[in-house]
């Protein structure tokens, strides 16, 4: 059963414009998530993260929303850039308990069209 | 190298042969994890050390596989008596300590089981 779902396989956006990728938890344990971000034939990179203590953390051009209530969260991309298109994965942990591990998304490829 | 070095890059192996891939995390990184990605999947986690601690092997999906980490330092994960579902990229990573720390990845090792 899939504890971390990224309901959107892929996404396609206007460079300029606005990219939203969502992500759904079902695990209420989880106080950690984070967002991944990979191109072809790389490792996943390190994004942006959040911990269940806020609901909004802000690095330059990306954002991420954490609603606890919904377990839900989402990455917002202002303004999309074509170096962006990429697979996004998310991640959540329980970091405060006994887990170690990042539990992820099957990801959602962005694409931004010039 | 100031990344986390993975061996092979690729590897085409027979259905029955043993496998064995190679990790080097970043050098003083305590926690080193093993995941998979199949192809059109997510990120599946494997494995998991930290430090002395006893490794977390949850996520291993049959007891024809195993990791080691040696010193603390370089990790090895052994495929046994492989079978074609085995074929996936499979990436490791390390990070200093436990969560939040940011976790670092390799490219990854791809696997192909003909």
């Amino acid at each position: 059963d899939q504890q971390v779902k990224q309901n959107s396989p892929s996404l396609s956006v206007q460079e300029g414009r606005i990219s939203i990728l969502n992500c759904d938890y079902t695990n209420s344990m989880f106080d950690y998530f984070l967002w991944y971000k990979k191109y072809p034939a790389e490792g996943p990179t390190f994004l942006i993260s959040i911990s269940s203590i806020k609901d909004k953390n802000e690095d330059g051009r990306f954002t991420v929303f954490l609603n606890k209530s919904a377990k839900h969260l989402s990455l917002h991309i202002v303004p999309s850039q074509p170096g962006d298109s990429a697979v996004y994965f998310c991640a959540a942990s329980d970091y405060g308990g006994s887990q170690g591990n990042l539990i992820f998304g099957k990801g959602t490829k962005l694409s931004v069209k010039p | 190298g100031a990344g986390v070095s993975q061996s092979p890059s690729n590897k085409v192996t027979e259905k029955g042969k043993d496998v064995e891939l190679r990790c080097d995390p970043i050098s003083g990184h305590t926690a080193l994890y093993w995941y998979r990605q199949s192809l059109g999947q997510g990120l599946e986690f494997l494995i998991y050390f930290q430090g002395n601690s006893a490794p977390d092997k949850s996520g291993l999906p049959s007891d024809r596989f195993s990791a080691e980490r040696t010193g603390g330092s370089v990790s090895t994960l052994t495929i046994q008596r492989t079978q074609q579902e085995d074929s996936a990229v499979y990436l490791c990573a390390s990070s200093l300590g436990r969560l939040p720390d940011t976790i670092y990845f390799g490219e990854g090792s791809w696997l192909t089981v003909v």
